[in-house]
């Protein structure tokens, strides 16, 4: 079945520095990738996205590559700030499974001033 | 801009006790669902809908039950509270279930403690 692995937490940084949360997966065929945010306290939102290898998903300062070769879809962030600190899901879909989504265990970053 | 809304958002049950968990959206999203959120586990699939009347079964199903009479409104029911079910639930929607790469949007959570 389809399954997404992530780093587990927390993951403490600070301010400015260069972030860095690894993704793999498992799933037949091309599904399509995602990473989502938790804030304290509020539900998920969509971070970014990538729908075919090699894709780039970007926002925020965010960026996740789609590599088919790796299984991977790493997020990276160049200089983060106190107000990115939250839990960050990496997930996967499949069209043939309906779209449903498949989340990795979550990891939760704390950037400090 | 409302979204997806849950309601309550927080609830305390006795074992046992018997309670639904309310999700509207606005946006006529044809797919809803309801996950839950566990500490390491991510987020599980219970149940979901592809359209109005129509439902099925996710990941972690037993306890629950869901119906689908409009399109705006997806209820879970916890139908005998158990311990196991202290969790925090999450509603879902997005346009549809068929298009690659759909973004699913989610309310902010109902956080439920059964004793």
């Amino acid at each position: 079945g389809n399954s997404v692995t992530q780093m587990e937490g927390p993951v403490t940084l600070s301010e400015e520095a260069f972030l860095t949360i690894n993704c793999t997966y498992t799933a037949t065929g091309y599904p399509s990738l995602f990473w989502y945010v938790q804030y304290p306290g509020e539900g998920l939102q969509l971070l970014l996205k990538a729908t075919k290898a090699d894709d780039k998903g970007s926002n925020k300062g965010f960026e996740a590559t789609y590599r088919k070769e790796t299984t991977s879809f790493h997020l990276e962030k160049g200089s983060v700030q106190v107000s990115d600190s939250a839990v960050y899901f990496c997930a996967l879909s499949r069209k043939a499974a309906g779209n449903k989504l498949t989340f990795g265990g979550g990891t939760r970053v704390l950037v400090k001033p | 801009n409302a979204g997806v809304t849950q309601t309550p958002k927080f609830q305390v049950l006795k074992t046992g006790q018997s309670m639904t968990l309310q999700c509207a959206q606005d946006m006529n999203h044809e797919y809803m669902s309801w996950y839950r959120q566990d500490p390491g586990m991510g987020l599980r699939l219970i149940h979901y809908s592809v359209g109005a009347g129509i439902t099925d079964q996710g990941e972690v199903p037993n306890g629950y039950n869901v119906s689908r009479s409009t399109t705006e409104d997806f209820p879970l029911r916890l139908l005998s509270a158990a311990p196991s079910q202290t969790s925090v639930y999450f509603c879902a929607s997005s346009p549809s279930h068929s298009e690659p790469g759909n973004t699913i949007y989610f309310g902010e959570g109902s956080w439920l403690t059964v004793v």
